[in-house]
């Protein structure tokens, strides 16, 4: 069935370092790709979204581009903050949300 | 802030106890989700209505029970509920049921601790 693996955490990461968070998916068709962040005590909001390969979504300084030929989601981002700590969830669309594990970044100053 | 508005924020309830968790939303989605997350983990689907009509029930226990009022509401009933039921409850809604092109949006959630 269709499902996303991505990095296990915990990440933790200096301020202003480089961020790479690890998606991957298994897709009968084409789904759509997205990123979610929580923080905590609050819902899954929408950070960014691709609907078909190599598109690139972006949003606050993060970026992931849909690699079809690697299967593919990574979510980057160039310098983190410490309003940055949150866990991450991948997450893909064919006919209902499926969401991977989760990773949990906590940036510290 | 979020679109999507549950209330209430926290619940505590006793295992014989009946309450209802709300969620509204106003942005004209016709799709909405009942999603479970206990810690640490991801969120797991529930309940799906399309176009106010249940579309998808994930094997859900009967202690919980799903109700869609009109496009911009939905309820979910507990009764009898266990321990392990204890989570946190996300409503989400989605402009269409299925497809490629629909992200969720979700509210904040009902954290619910059942005792």
């Amino acid at each position: 069935g269709d499902s996303v693996t991505q990095m296990e955490g915990p990440v933790t990461l200096s301020e202003e370092a480089f961020l790479t968070i690890n998606c991957t998916y298994t897709a009968t068709g084409y789904p759509s790709l997205f990123w979610y962040v929580q923080y905590p005590g609050e819902g899954l909001q929408l950070l960014l979204k691709a609907t078909k390969a190599d598109d690139k979504g972006s949003n606050k300084g993060f970026e992931a581009t849909y690699r079809k030929e690697t299967t593919s989601f990574h979510l980057e981002k160039g310098s983190v903050q410490v309003s940055d700590s949150a866990v991450y969830f991948c997450a893909l669309i064919i006919n209902d949300m499926r969401f991977g594990a989760g990773t949990r970044l906590t940036v510290k100053p | 802030d979020t679109e999507v508005t549950q209330t209430p924020k926290h619940l505590v309830m006793g295992m014989t106890n009946k309450k209802s968790l709300k969620c509204e939303q106003h942005m004209g989605h016709r799709a909405m989700y009942w999603y479970k997350q206990k810690a640490k983990k991801p969120p797991e689907l529930m309940f799906v209505y399309s176009y106010e009509k249940l579309s998808i029930n994930e094997s859900v226990p009967s202690r919980f029970s799903p109700e869609c009022p009109n496009s911009s509401l939905l309820n979910l009933h507990l009764h009898a509920l266990q321990p392990e039921d204890s989570a946190l409850y996300l409503c989400a809604s989605s402009r269409s049921g299925t497809g490629v092109n629909s992200p969720l949006h979700f509210g904040n959630g009902t954290r619910l601790t059942v005792t």
